[in-house]
């Protein structure tokens, strides 16, 4: 079955580590995005990728970055310089067509203390 | 920009009640319309889309007509089950950069 995975479901963190969420997916889909969630909050876009090789900053992109080397995966990384890193990190795909819906992962629990 | 309004939650309903979940938009362009669900300590899934005025979106027993001259986006379900108990959001997407806006999602919580 295709679809995306993020690993691993729970993650916990010491202050001042930096930690790498992984997001995989096998939907053949253009475009990735990653975002952040907080309770009672919306979805907050962090960084998306429309193509290999190429990203841009979302709206909270300050203390993350990114890598698009490969179709399949978009591994995001929590540096250091994130204040409040602890919240529940969302990968998605789409084909890139306005007409066409996200897939999501399942997330990842990002605990640091 | 483009936005999503979603009504403020919690929503709370006895098993079998009817549900409506308000959802209006301000878009440049054409958007499509999404719901999205999310179950407790997992990803967002959709629930159902409408990509033109006028379209009716349905899944699982829930709809959502595409009101162009509203700019609404109202979900709806006649009977509501307690596996229905989820946060709901509400999206649009009007191409382009292909960034989704999304609302703030509404929490529904339905008693046996």
């Amino acid at each position: 079955d295709g679809g995306i995975t993020q690993s691993p479901k729970y993650l916990f963190r010491k202050e001042g580590q930096n930690v790498t969420l992984s997001c995989e997916q096998n939907l053949n889909h253009d475009a990735m995005y990653w975002y952040r969630q907080d309770p009672g909050q919306g979805l907050r876009l962090i960084y998306y990728s429309q193509i290999v090789n190429d990203f841009q900053k979302g709206d909270i992109a300050e203390g993350y970055s990114v890598s698009r080397e490969k179709k399949e995966s978009f591994p995001l990384t929590v540096t250091s310089a994130q204040k409040n890193p602890t919240a529940f990190y969302l990968c998605a795909s789409s084909i890139g067509d306005r007409t066409y819906e996200q897939y999501f992962g399942p997330g990842t629990r990002l605990t640091v203390t | 920009g483009d936005s999503v309004t979603q009504m403020e939650g919690p929503v709370t309903l006895s098993e079998e009640a009817f549900l409506t979940i308000n959802c209006t938009y301000t878009a440049t362009g054409y958007p499509s319309l999404f719901w999205y669900v999310q179950y407790p300590g997992e990803g967002l899934q959709l629930l159902l889309k409408a990509t033109k005025a006028d379209d009716k979106g349905s899944n699982k027993g829930f709809e959502a007509t595409y009101r162009k001259e509203t700019t609404s986006f109202h979900l709806e379900k006649g009977s509501v089950q307690v596996s229905d108990s989820a946060v709901y959001f509400c999206a649009l997407e009007t191409g382009g950069s292909y960034i989704p806006t999304f609302g703030r999602g509404t929490s529904l919580i339905v008693h046996p």
